[in-house]
Protein backbone atom coordinates (compact mmCIF):
# COMPACT_ATOMS: atom_id res chain seq x y z
CA UNK A 1 0.00 0.00 0.00
CA UNK A 2 1.42 3.24 -1.53
CA UNK A 3 1.63 6.34 1.02
CA UNK A 4 2.64 9.48 0.16
CA UNK A 5 4.22 11.70 3.15
CA UNK A 6 5.18 15.33 2.43
CA UNK A 7 7.15 18.09 3.48
CA UNK A 8 8.34 22.15 3.27
CA UNK A 9 8.47 25.34 4.14
CA UNK A 10 4.85 26.76 5.05
CA UNK A 11 5.52 30.26 4.85
CA UNK A 12 7.18 32.63 2.38
CA UNK A 13 7.45 35.92 1.13
CA UNK A 14 6.38 37.44 -2.23
CA UNK A 15 9.01 36.37 -4.78
CA UNK A 16 10.32 33.77 -2.37
CA UNK A 17 10.28 30.01 -4.14
CA UNK A 18 8.49 27.51 -3.27
CA UNK A 19 9.96 24.27 -2.29
CA UNK A 20 8.22 20.63 -2.03
CA UNK A 21 8.76 17.39 -1.10
CA UNK A 22 7.03 14.45 -1.40
CA UNK A 23 8.81 10.86 -0.57
CA UNK A 24 7.09 7.48 -1.51
CA UNK A 25 6.83 4.82 1.17
CA UNK A 26 5.40 0.89 0.35
CA UNK A 27 5.43 1.37 -3.18
CA UNK A 28 8.01 1.43 -6.22
CA UNK A 29 8.73 5.10 -8.54
CA UNK A 30 8.18 3.14 -11.84
CA UNK A 31 5.36 2.95 -14.13
CA UNK A 32 3.38 6.17 -12.33
CA UNK A 33 3.26 9.53 -12.73
CA UNK A 34 3.55 11.69 -9.81
CA UNK A 35 1.39 14.82 -9.36
CA UNK A 36 1.39 18.17 -7.66
CA UNK A 37 -2.02 19.80 -7.08
CA UNK A 38 -3.49 22.87 -4.73
CA UNK A 39 -6.35 23.83 -3.50
CA UNK A 40 -6.74 27.39 -2.04
CA UNK A 41 -8.24 28.71 0.95
CA UNK A 42 -12.23 27.98 0.64
CA UNK A 43 -11.68 27.01 -4.03
CA UNK A 44 -11.27 23.67 -5.75
CA UNK A 45 -8.48 21.81 -6.72
CA UNK A 46 -5.85 22.99 -9.26
CA UNK A 47 -2.96 20.53 -10.88
CA UNK A 48 0.11 22.10 -11.47
CA UNK A 49 1.85 19.45 -13.13
CA UNK A 50 3.68 16.08 -12.74
CA UNK A 51 6.93 14.12 -13.19
CA UNK A 52 7.05 10.53 -14.29
CA UNK A 53 9.89 8.48 -13.00
CA UNK A 54 12.23 8.77 -15.83
CA UNK A 55 12.57 12.30 -14.91
CA UNK A 56 9.85 13.65 -18.32
CA UNK A 57 7.89 16.30 -16.80
CA UNK A 58 4.27 17.93 -17.75
CA UNK A 59 3.17 21.07 -16.21
CA UNK A 60 -0.15 23.24 -16.20
CA UNK A 61 0.08 25.80 -18.83
CA UNK A 62 -0.65 28.48 -16.74
CA UNK A 63 2.28 27.55 -14.20
CA UNK A 64 4.96 26.72 -16.80
CA UNK A 65 6.90 29.32 -16.87
CA UNK A 66 7.39 29.33 -12.81
CA UNK A 67 7.12 25.31 -12.30
CA UNK A 68 9.88 23.04 -11.93
CA UNK A 69 9.25 19.54 -10.89
CA UNK A 70 12.07 16.84 -10.37
CA UNK A 71 12.96 13.29 -8.70
CA UNK A 72 15.61 11.54 -6.68
CA UNK A 73 14.70 7.83 -6.96
CA UNK A 74 17.69 6.67 -4.81
CA UNK A 75 15.31 8.16 -2.25
CA UNK A 76 12.02 7.85 -3.32
CA UNK A 77 11.12 11.53 -3.08
CA UNK A 78 9.88 13.58 -6.11
CA UNK A 79 9.81 17.69 -5.37
CA UNK A 80 8.16 20.73 -6.78
CA UNK A 81 9.52 24.50 -7.05
CA UNK A 82 7.47 27.30 -7.98
CA UNK A 83 9.35 30.55 -8.11
CA UNK A 84 8.29 33.82 -7.67
CA UNK A 85 4.88 33.28 -5.71
CA UNK A 86 2.31 36.03 -4.55
CA UNK A 87 -0.79 35.94 -2.82
CA UNK A 88 -2.32 33.87 -5.25
CA UNK A 89 -0.15 31.12 -4.86
CA UNK A 90 -1.24 30.77 -1.04
CA UNK A 91 -2.73 27.52 -1.03
CA UNK A 92 -2.90 23.68 0.66
CA UNK A 93 -0.69 21.65 -1.54
CA UNK A 94 -0.80 18.22 -2.56
CA UNK A 95 1.14 15.15 -3.46
CA UNK A 96 -0.34 12.39 -5.42
CA UNK A 97 -0.07 9.45 -7.72
CA UNK A 98 -1.04 9.04 -10.70
CA UNK A 99 -1.87 6.33 -13.10
CA UNK A 100 0.08 6.55 -16.43
CA UNK A 101 -2.38 5.35 -18.59
CA UNK A 102 -6.10 6.06 -19.41
CA UNK A 103 -8.25 6.76 -17.55
CA UNK A 104 -5.53 8.71 -15.65
CA UNK A 105 -6.67 9.18 -11.92
CA UNK A 106 -4.67 10.20 -8.94
CA UNK A 107 -5.58 6.50 -6.35
CA UNK A 108 -3.03 7.97 -3.49
CA UNK A 109 -2.72 11.15 -2.33
CA UNK A 110 -1.11 12.98 0.25
CA UNK A 111 -1.86 14.45 3.41
CA UNK A 112 -1.50 18.19 1.89
CA UNK A 113 0.91 20.75 3.23
CA UNK A 114 -0.55 24.49 3.63
CA UNK A 115 1.57 27.12 2.45
CA UNK A 116 1.38 30.78 2.97
CA UNK A 117 2.44 33.80 1.60
CA UNK A 118 2.77 36.89 3.23
CA UNK A 119 4.79 40.30 3.23
CA UNK B 1 -8.37 22.93 -22.24
CA UNK B 2 -11.26 21.04 -21.41
CA UNK B 3 -13.64 22.40 -18.68
CA UNK B 4 -15.36 20.58 -16.36
CA UNK B 5 -18.91 21.92 -15.10
CA UNK B 6 -20.38 20.72 -11.89
CA UNK B 7 -23.75 21.36 -10.50
CA UNK B 8 -25.61 21.81 -7.87
CA UNK B 9 -22.99 23.98 -6.58
CA UNK B 10 -24.62 22.53 -3.21
CA UNK B 11 -27.03 19.99 -2.49
CA UNK B 12 -28.98 19.80 0.34
CA UNK B 13 -30.46 16.64 1.31
CA UNK B 14 -31.18 14.28 4.77
CA UNK B 15 -29.56 11.29 5.07
CA UNK B 16 -31.19 8.25 3.75
CA UNK B 17 -31.72 9.87 0.36
CA UNK B 18 -30.20 9.51 -3.14
CA UNK B 19 -27.93 11.97 -4.42
CA UNK B 20 -27.57 13.12 -7.88
CA UNK B 21 -24.38 14.96 -8.49
CA UNK B 22 -23.58 16.27 -12.06
CA UNK B 23 -20.38 16.94 -14.28
CA UNK B 24 -20.33 18.10 -18.07
CA UNK B 25 -17.13 18.59 -20.02
CA UNK B 26 -16.87 21.03 -22.45
CA UNK B 27 -16.04 18.66 -24.90
CA UNK B 28 -15.91 14.90 -25.86
CA UNK B 29 -14.07 12.72 -23.00
CA UNK B 30 -14.92 9.70 -23.97
CA UNK B 31 -14.81 8.14 -20.48
CA UNK B 32 -12.38 9.18 -18.81
CA UNK B 33 -13.63 10.73 -15.59
CA UNK B 34 -13.04 10.51 -12.20
CA UNK B 35 -14.61 11.49 -8.71
CA UNK B 36 -13.29 12.31 -5.63
CA UNK B 37 -14.79 13.13 -2.23
CA UNK B 38 -13.17 15.35 -0.12
CA UNK B 39 -13.92 16.18 3.67
CA UNK B 40 -12.79 19.23 5.64
CA UNK B 41 -9.32 19.34 6.28
CA UNK B 42 -8.61 16.02 4.48
CA UNK B 43 -7.29 15.22 0.95
CA UNK B 44 -9.11 14.10 -1.67
CA UNK B 45 -10.31 10.69 -1.94
CA UNK B 46 -10.65 8.85 -4.82
CA UNK B 47 -14.15 7.36 -5.39
CA UNK B 48 -14.58 6.31 -9.29
CA UNK B 49 -12.35 5.80 -12.27
CA UNK B 50 -13.57 5.42 -15.79
CA UNK B 51 -16.76 6.89 -15.06
CA UNK B 52 -18.03 3.45 -13.51
CA UNK B 53 -15.34 1.93 -11.57
CA UNK B 54 -15.08 2.10 -8.55
CA UNK B 55 -11.93 2.05 -6.44
CA UNK B 56 -10.88 0.21 -3.81
CA UNK B 57 -12.82 -0.03 -0.80
CA UNK B 58 -15.84 2.63 -2.25
CA UNK B 59 -19.04 1.31 -1.02
CA UNK B 60 -21.60 0.21 -3.10
CA UNK B 61 -23.83 2.85 -2.50
CA UNK B 62 -21.58 5.02 -5.17
CA UNK B 63 -21.92 4.93 -8.55
CA UNK B 64 -21.04 6.92 -11.72
CA UNK B 65 -22.43 6.61 -15.21
CA UNK B 66 -22.20 8.49 -18.37
CA UNK B 67 -19.71 8.99 -21.32
CA UNK B 68 -18.87 11.76 -23.91
CA UNK B 69 -19.90 15.22 -22.31
CA UNK B 70 -22.28 14.13 -19.11
CA UNK B 71 -21.56 12.38 -16.20
CA UNK B 72 -23.37 11.66 -13.23
CA UNK B 73 -21.97 10.29 -9.25
CA UNK B 74 -24.84 8.51 -7.62
CA UNK B 75 -25.19 8.28 -3.62
CA UNK B 76 -27.98 5.42 -3.41
CA UNK B 77 -29.03 6.60 0.21
CA UNK B 78 -26.84 9.53 2.04
CA UNK B 79 -24.72 8.08 5.04
CA UNK B 80 -23.81 10.45 7.81
CA UNK B 81 -19.95 10.43 6.39
CA UNK B 82 -21.10 10.91 2.74
CA UNK B 83 -21.90 14.64 3.69
CA UNK B 84 -18.56 16.44 1.54
CA UNK B 85 -17.50 17.87 -1.46
CA UNK B 86 -17.05 16.05 -4.73
CA UNK B 87 -14.91 16.98 -7.34
CA UNK B 88 -14.78 15.33 -10.89
CA UNK B 89 -11.36 15.37 -12.96
CA UNK B 90 -10.59 14.35 -16.27
CA UNK B 91 -7.90 13.82 -18.86
CA UNK B 92 -9.00 12.57 -22.33
CA UNK B 93 -5.26 12.20 -23.64
CA UNK B 94 -1.74 12.35 -22.85
CA UNK B 95 -0.14 15.13 -22.19
CA UNK B 96 -3.51 17.38 -22.07
CA UNK B 97 -3.32 18.90 -19.03
CA UNK B 98 -5.46 17.23 -16.24
CA UNK B 99 -8.37 19.29 -15.03
CA UNK B 100 -10.86 18.78 -12.55
CA UNK B 101 -14.83 20.47 -11.87
CA UNK B 102 -15.59 23.19 -9.43
CA UNK B 103 -17.13 20.61 -6.98
CA UNK B 104 -20.67 19.86 -5.81
CA UNK B 105 -20.98 20.10 -1.80
CA UNK B 106 -23.61 17.58 -0.11
CA UNK B 107 -24.64 19.25 2.80
CA UNK B 108 -27.14 17.95 5.61
CA UNK B 109 -30.70 19.61 5.24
Amino acid sequence: QVQLQQWGAGLLKPSETLSLTCAIHGGSFSGYYWSWVRQPPGKGLEWIGEIHHGGSTNYSPSLMSRVTMSVDMSRNHFSLKLTSVTAADTAVYYCAKTVAAQPYYMDVWGNGTTVTVSS
Amino acid sequence: EIVLTQSPATLSLSPGERATLSCRASQNIENYLAWYQQKPGQAPRLLIYGASNRATGIPARFSGSGSGTDFTLTISSLEAEDFAVYYCQQRVNWPSAITFGGGTKVEIK
